[in-house]
Protein backbone atom coordinates (compact mmCIF):
# COMPACT_ATOMS: atom_id res chain seq x y z
CA UNK A 1 0.00 0.00 0.00
CA UNK A 2 1.38 3.64 -0.51
CA UNK A 3 2.49 5.59 2.56
CA UNK A 4 4.05 8.76 3.39
CA UNK A 5 6.01 8.73 6.53
CA UNK A 6 7.39 11.62 8.62
CA UNK A 7 8.90 11.67 12.15
CA UNK A 8 5.12 11.54 14.27
CA UNK A 9 7.23 12.14 17.62
CA UNK A 10 7.75 15.87 18.55
CA UNK A 11 11.25 17.33 17.15
CA UNK A 12 13.10 19.50 19.92
CA UNK A 13 15.86 21.58 19.47
CA UNK A 14 17.81 25.09 20.17
CA UNK A 15 17.52 28.07 18.76
CA UNK A 16 20.26 28.73 16.38
CA UNK A 17 20.50 25.02 15.54
CA UNK A 18 19.73 23.85 12.35
CA UNK A 19 16.67 21.02 11.84
CA UNK A 20 15.85 18.36 9.94
CA UNK A 21 12.45 16.68 9.47
CA UNK A 22 12.12 13.66 7.23
CA UNK A 23 9.74 12.67 4.66
CA UNK A 24 10.00 8.99 3.42
CA UNK A 25 7.09 7.41 0.61
CA UNK A 26 6.43 4.26 -0.38
CA UNK A 27 4.84 2.91 -3.46
CA UNK A 28 4.75 6.12 -5.24
CA UNK A 29 6.37 7.88 -8.03
CA UNK A 30 5.67 11.76 -6.96
CA UNK A 31 6.49 14.14 -9.66
CA UNK A 32 6.38 16.30 -7.66
CA UNK A 33 7.13 16.96 -3.26
CA UNK A 34 5.79 20.37 -1.68
CA UNK A 35 6.03 21.09 1.79
CA UNK A 36 3.56 23.13 3.88
CA UNK A 37 3.56 24.71 7.49
CA UNK A 38 0.61 24.45 9.98
CA UNK A 39 0.38 26.44 12.90
CA UNK A 40 -2.91 25.32 15.68
CA UNK A 41 -6.23 26.66 14.11
CA UNK A 42 -4.85 27.58 10.94
CA UNK A 43 -4.62 26.32 7.23
CA UNK A 44 -1.32 24.78 5.91
CA UNK A 45 0.90 27.47 4.44
CA UNK A 46 3.17 26.66 1.18
CA UNK A 47 6.94 26.59 1.50
CA UNK A 48 8.65 24.91 -1.28
CA UNK A 49 8.27 22.44 -4.07
CA UNK A 50 10.77 20.34 -5.47
CA UNK A 51 10.41 18.14 -8.74
CA UNK A 52 11.06 14.87 -9.06
CA UNK A 53 14.32 15.37 -11.41
CA UNK A 54 15.59 18.28 -8.67
CA UNK A 55 17.89 17.04 -6.26
CA UNK A 56 17.78 20.16 -3.94
CA UNK A 57 15.63 23.51 -3.49
CA UNK A 58 16.47 26.39 -1.54
CA UNK A 59 14.96 29.38 -0.55
CA UNK A 60 16.08 31.54 2.49
CA UNK A 61 16.86 29.44 5.27
CA UNK A 62 14.70 26.54 4.10
CA UNK A 63 16.40 23.99 2.04
CA UNK A 64 14.74 21.08 0.84
CA UNK A 65 16.39 17.80 -0.97
CA UNK A 66 14.54 14.75 -2.84
CA UNK A 67 16.03 11.50 -3.30
CA UNK A 68 13.75 9.14 -5.53
CA UNK A 69 16.60 6.44 -5.20
CA UNK A 70 15.75 6.28 -1.45
CA UNK A 71 11.85 7.48 -1.84
CA UNK A 72 13.07 10.33 0.90
CA UNK A 73 12.71 14.17 1.53
CA UNK A 74 14.88 16.08 3.76
CA UNK A 75 13.59 19.81 4.74
CA UNK A 76 16.26 21.37 6.53
CA UNK A 77 15.94 24.87 8.43
CA UNK A 78 19.25 26.64 9.29
CA UNK A 79 19.70 29.61 11.96
CA UNK A 80 16.40 28.10 13.49
CA UNK A 81 13.77 30.58 15.82
CA UNK A 82 11.17 29.91 18.18
CA UNK A 83 8.86 31.31 15.25
CA UNK A 84 9.99 27.97 13.49
CA UNK A 85 7.81 26.25 15.65
CA UNK A 86 4.82 24.85 13.70
CA UNK A 87 3.77 21.32 12.45
CA UNK A 88 5.60 20.63 8.94
CA UNK A 89 3.79 18.57 6.41
CA UNK A 90 5.35 16.96 3.36
CA UNK A 91 2.87 16.10 0.09
CA UNK A 92 3.51 14.37 -2.65
CA UNK A 93 1.62 14.90 -6.05
CA UNK A 94 0.93 11.90 -8.98
CA UNK A 95 0.09 13.23 -12.18
CA UNK A 96 -2.49 10.89 -13.06
CA UNK A 97 -3.71 12.50 -16.21
CA UNK A 98 -5.64 15.16 -15.32
CA UNK A 99 -6.03 17.04 -11.87
CA UNK A 100 -4.41 17.80 -8.94
CA UNK A 101 -4.26 15.20 -6.12
CA UNK A 102 -1.87 15.86 -3.09
CA UNK A 103 -1.45 13.83 -0.69
CA UNK A 104 -0.08 14.35 2.42
CA UNK A 105 2.10 13.20 5.22
CA UNK A 106 0.90 13.25 8.99
CA UNK A 107 3.34 16.12 9.90
CA UNK A 108 6.23 16.66 12.17
CA UNK A 109 5.76 19.00 15.46
CA UNK A 110 8.70 21.32 15.45
CA UNK A 111 9.96 22.91 18.76
CA UNK A 112 12.38 25.69 18.75
CA UNK A 113 13.77 26.09 22.67
CA UNK A 114 15.56 29.84 23.36
CA UNK B 1 -5.17 39.42 -2.78
CA UNK B 2 -7.78 38.46 -0.74
CA UNK B 3 -6.87 34.79 1.00
CA UNK B 4 -8.95 31.93 1.14
CA UNK B 5 -12.06 32.41 2.65
CA UNK B 6 -14.04 30.12 4.04
CA UNK B 7 -17.46 30.14 5.84
CA UNK B 8 -18.78 29.05 8.58
CA UNK B 9 -15.55 29.04 10.67
CA UNK B 10 -17.42 27.02 13.46
CA UNK B 11 -20.58 24.60 13.04
CA UNK B 12 -22.08 21.91 15.57
CA UNK B 13 -24.45 19.85 14.02
CA UNK B 14 -26.78 16.49 15.55
CA UNK B 15 -26.03 12.98 13.78
CA UNK B 16 -28.31 12.76 11.24
CA UNK B 17 -27.97 16.32 9.93
CA UNK B 18 -26.88 17.44 6.70
CA UNK B 19 -24.34 20.74 6.19
CA UNK B 20 -23.03 22.70 3.84
CA UNK B 21 -19.78 24.30 3.85
CA UNK B 22 -18.15 26.89 1.41
CA UNK B 23 -15.47 28.29 -0.11
CA UNK B 24 -14.59 31.17 -1.84
CA UNK B 25 -10.70 30.66 -3.49
CA UNK B 26 -8.14 33.29 -4.72
CA UNK B 27 -9.18 35.66 -7.60
CA UNK B 28 -7.73 33.52 -10.74
CA UNK B 29 -7.31 30.35 -9.02
CA UNK B 30 -9.89 27.83 -10.41
CA UNK B 31 -9.05 24.94 -8.54
CA UNK B 32 -10.49 24.06 -5.51
CA UNK B 33 -9.87 20.92 -3.22
CA UNK B 34 -11.28 19.69 -0.25
CA UNK B 35 -9.55 17.91 2.66
CA UNK B 36 -10.58 16.51 5.93
CA UNK B 37 -8.18 16.91 8.83
CA UNK B 38 -8.25 15.30 11.86
CA UNK B 39 -5.68 13.93 15.03
CA UNK B 40 -5.40 10.54 14.19
CA UNK B 41 -5.40 10.75 10.44
CA UNK B 42 -4.02 13.95 9.17
CA UNK B 43 -4.75 15.25 5.81
CA UNK B 44 -7.33 13.43 3.73
CA UNK B 45 -8.36 14.57 0.23
CA UNK B 46 -11.94 14.81 -0.71
CA UNK B 47 -11.79 15.62 -4.25
CA UNK B 48 -10.65 18.62 -6.50
CA UNK B 49 -12.57 20.54 -8.48
CA UNK B 50 -11.14 22.44 -11.54
CA UNK B 51 -13.50 24.83 -13.78
CA UNK B 52 -17.08 23.18 -12.22
CA UNK B 53 -15.95 19.87 -13.03
CA UNK B 54 -14.98 17.41 -10.60
CA UNK B 55 -11.48 16.22 -11.42
CA UNK B 56 -10.04 14.50 -8.77
CA UNK B 57 -11.77 12.21 -5.81
CA UNK B 58 -10.45 10.52 -2.50
CA UNK B 59 -12.03 7.60 -0.82
CA UNK B 60 -14.84 8.86 1.16
CA UNK B 61 -18.35 7.78 1.16
CA UNK B 62 -21.11 9.25 -1.62
CA UNK B 63 -22.26 10.98 1.65
CA UNK B 64 -19.72 13.74 0.58
CA UNK B 65 -20.24 15.73 -2.42
CA UNK B 66 -19.45 18.81 -3.97
CA UNK B 67 -19.60 21.30 -6.24
CA UNK B 68 -17.99 24.47 -7.82
CA UNK B 69 -19.28 27.31 -9.47
CA UNK B 70 -18.50 29.62 -12.72
CA UNK B 71 -16.93 32.22 -10.33
CA UNK B 72 -14.54 28.96 -8.78
CA UNK B 73 -16.60 29.23 -5.38
CA UNK B 74 -17.12 26.24 -4.13
CA UNK B 75 -19.30 24.25 -1.72
CA UNK B 76 -19.33 21.25 0.73
CA UNK B 77 -21.99 19.10 1.52
CA UNK B 78 -22.29 16.16 3.93
CA UNK B 79 -25.28 13.96 4.55
CA UNK B 80 -26.40 12.36 7.25
CA UNK B 81 -23.65 13.55 9.47
CA UNK B 82 -22.01 10.67 11.80
CA UNK B 83 -19.81 11.26 15.09
CA UNK B 84 -16.70 10.34 12.93
CA UNK B 85 -17.40 13.10 10.45
CA UNK B 86 -16.21 15.83 13.27
CA UNK B 87 -13.04 17.13 11.83
CA UNK B 88 -11.46 20.57 10.58
CA UNK B 89 -12.60 20.76 6.79
CA UNK B 90 -10.02 22.73 4.97
CA UNK B 91 -10.52 24.44 1.29
CA UNK B 92 -7.47 24.64 -0.57
CA UNK B 93 -7.41 26.88 -4.21
CA UNK B 94 -4.53 26.68 -6.58
CA UNK B 95 -4.07 27.41 -10.39
CA UNK B 96 -5.03 24.01 -11.34
CA UNK B 97 -1.35 22.84 -12.92
CA UNK B 98 1.19 20.06 -11.29
CA UNK B 99 3.92 22.23 -10.17
CA UNK B 100 1.45 24.91 -8.74
CA UNK B 101 1.00 25.29 -4.52
CA UNK B 102 -2.32 25.07 -2.91
CA UNK B 103 -3.22 27.72 -0.87
CA UNK B 104 -5.66 26.93 2.08
CA UNK B 105 -8.48 28.81 3.98
CA UNK B 106 -8.21 28.50 7.65
CA UNK B 107 -11.18 25.77 7.44
CA UNK B 108 -14.56 24.82 8.96
CA UNK B 109 -14.24 23.38 12.35
CA UNK B 110 -17.54 21.27 12.31
CA UNK B 111 -17.98 19.07 15.48
CA UNK B 112 -20.62 16.34 15.35
CA UNK B 113 -22.41 15.52 18.72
Amino acid sequence: SQKIEQNSEALNIQEGKTATLTCNYTNYSPAYLQWYRQDPGRGPVFLLLIRENEKEKRKERLKVTFDTTLKQSLFHITASQPADSATYLCALLILTGGGNKLTFGTGTQLKVEL
Amino acid sequence: KAGVTQTPRYLIKTRGQQVTLSCSPISGHRSVSWYQQTPGQGLQFLFEYFSETQRNKGNFPGRFSGRQFSNSRSEMNVSTLELGDSALYLCASSLGTGDSPLHFGNGTRLTVT
